[in-house]
């Protein structure tokens, strides 16, 4: 199995800071990486697919970059709706793994 | 508009079988995947397995080979999981999520809203 390590694992911003989450894979997944938002008792969100290519109706601040093992998620400019926990999935192989999420408070 | 509409909580017995819905609409049911995937209390997102609506193909996690039974029935547009021999350790919400089309099954674009299960004695 794929193993998905995110870090860190929780950070503290305020609102329009630059925030980056990165996501390790135990082996090579080229682009086949992506990630989600999930608010308390809410269902993840699909944020980016395919490592950069951004879903539709996610704002442009969203942003991912990476391919291989390295893969990261950037918020340009942290806002009051984005704090919450992130996910990164690899879509690789089965079977589909997901980091352990990033809780992303507010400072 | 497209929705995942999943039935409602359930409460368990240690050893007893839970099988949980997943109602689709607002697109062509047989033209998407449908994952399951359940988040225990306080913790991460866990894939359980796929199942194509077309031909009921089921590839499962295999952490869950045996136990793990994903149906589906075209006329109704709906998926069903279940899951038997439940153990206190399954106690989670479980989700059915779409996998987002153009090739990109293993992505997850549509979620439920989720089945809390509870196993319990």
């Amino acid at each position: 199995d794929i193993q998905m390590t995110q870090s860190p694992s929780s950070l503290s911003a305020s609102v329009g800071d630059r925030v980056t989450i990165t996501c390790r894979a135990s082996q090579s997944i080229s682009n086949y990486l992506n990630w989600f938002q999930q608010k308390p008792g809410k269902a993840p969100k699909l944020l980016i697919y395919a490592a950069s290519s951004l879903q539709s109706g996610v704002p442009s601040r969203f942003s991912g970059s990476g391919s291989g093992t390295d893969l990261t998620l950037t918020i340009s400019s942290l806002q009051p709706e984005d704090f919450a926990t992130y996910y990164c999935q690899q879509s690789y192989s089965p079977p589909l793994t997901f980091g352990g999420g990033t809780k992303v408070e507010i400072k | 508009q497209v929705q995942l509409v999943q039935s409602g909580a359930e409460v368990k017995k240690p050893g007893a079988s839970v099988k949980v819905s997943c109602k689709a609409s607002g697109y062509t049911f047989t033209s998407y995947y449908m994952h399951w995937v359940r988040q225990a209390p306080g913790q991460g997102l866990e894939w359980m397995g796929i199942i194509n609506p077309s031909g009921g193909g089921t590839t499962y996690a295999q952490k869950f080979q045996g136990r793990v039974t994903m149906t589906r029935d075209t006329s109704t547009r709906t998926v069903y999981m279940e899951l038997s021999s439940l153990r206190s350790e399954d106690t989670a919400v479980y989700y059915c999520a779409r996998g987002r089309g153009d090739g990109y099954k293993y992505v997850f674009d549509i979620w439920g809203l989720g089945t809390m299960v509870t196993v319990s004695s």
